[in-house]
């Protein structure tokens, strides 16, 4: 069984689109995350939550919005896509603390045209 | 920002060992330094991570100097599946962290 699924992997869509990434982790983990990795390869934290509470939101763009109906799953929807939300996006998971570390998905390429 | 600097690239040789170096020269005394790699197009993947003592797992050891400043990830016996991204990180305490990646090193090992 997967650890960290990601659905869609992959996801094409149309400039002013809205969509949505899925998330869903079966380790038992208490903190998910979202991340975007851009062209040039950097990682960059968007989101985080724990225990379906948001406790990280850095400079996103209001258009991008989490959801974590249960501490099981982390969604993404992204509205009004625009050209530079291409990226990879990963969603990762981890115990509370710091002696633990993330398990990270395959990651979703989006590809806004 | 990352709190580390690393070499930009390396390479090894099939079957010899990888030293990957990390300067984290601020580091702080309760924070832990985290390594994980990228292997092209997949997600981060975790290798091992410590405080102060030097550590070892199935993947790898962890050197860590005796002032903290540095560290060292050591591969004993590189494989051609090994060449990746190698992100040295450093991991704040305060409620509310994230890991905060670099640019990493990109290991490559070829035969």
């Amino acid at each position: 069984d997967t650890a960290v699924s990601q659905t869609p992997k992959y996801l094409v869509t149309q400039m002013g689109n809205d969509k949505s990434i899925k998330c869903e982790q079966n380790l038992g983990h208490d903190t998910m995350y979202w991340y975007k990795q851009d062209s040039k390869k950097f990682l960059k934290i968007m989101f985080s939550y724990n225990n379906k509470e948001l406790i990280i939101n850095e400079t996103v763009p209001n258009r991008f919005s989490p959801k974590s109906p249960d501490k099981a799953h982390l969604n993404l929807h992204i509205n009004s896509l625009e050209l530079g939300d291409s990226a990879v996006y990963f969603c990762a998971s981890s115990h509370n603390g710091l002696n633990y570390g993330y398990t990270f998905g395959s990651g979703t390429r989006l590809t806004v045209v | 920002d990352a709190k580390t600097t690393q070499p930009t690239s390396m390479d090894c040789a099939e079957g010899r060992a990888a030293n990957l170096p990390c300067n984290h020269s601020t580091i702080s005394g309760n924070e832990y330094v985290y390594w994980y790699r990228q292997i092209h197009s997949q997600g981060p993947q975790y290798i091992i991570h410590g405080l102060k003592n030097n550590e070892t797992n199935e993947m790898a050891s962890l050197i860590i100097t005796e002032d903290r400043k540095s560290s060292t990830l050591i591969l004993p016996h590189a494989t051609l599946r090994d060449t990746a991204v190698y992100y040295c990180i450093v991991r704040a305490t305060q409620a509310g962290t994230a890991l905060i990646f670099g640019k990493g090193t990109t290991l490559s090992v070829s035969s």
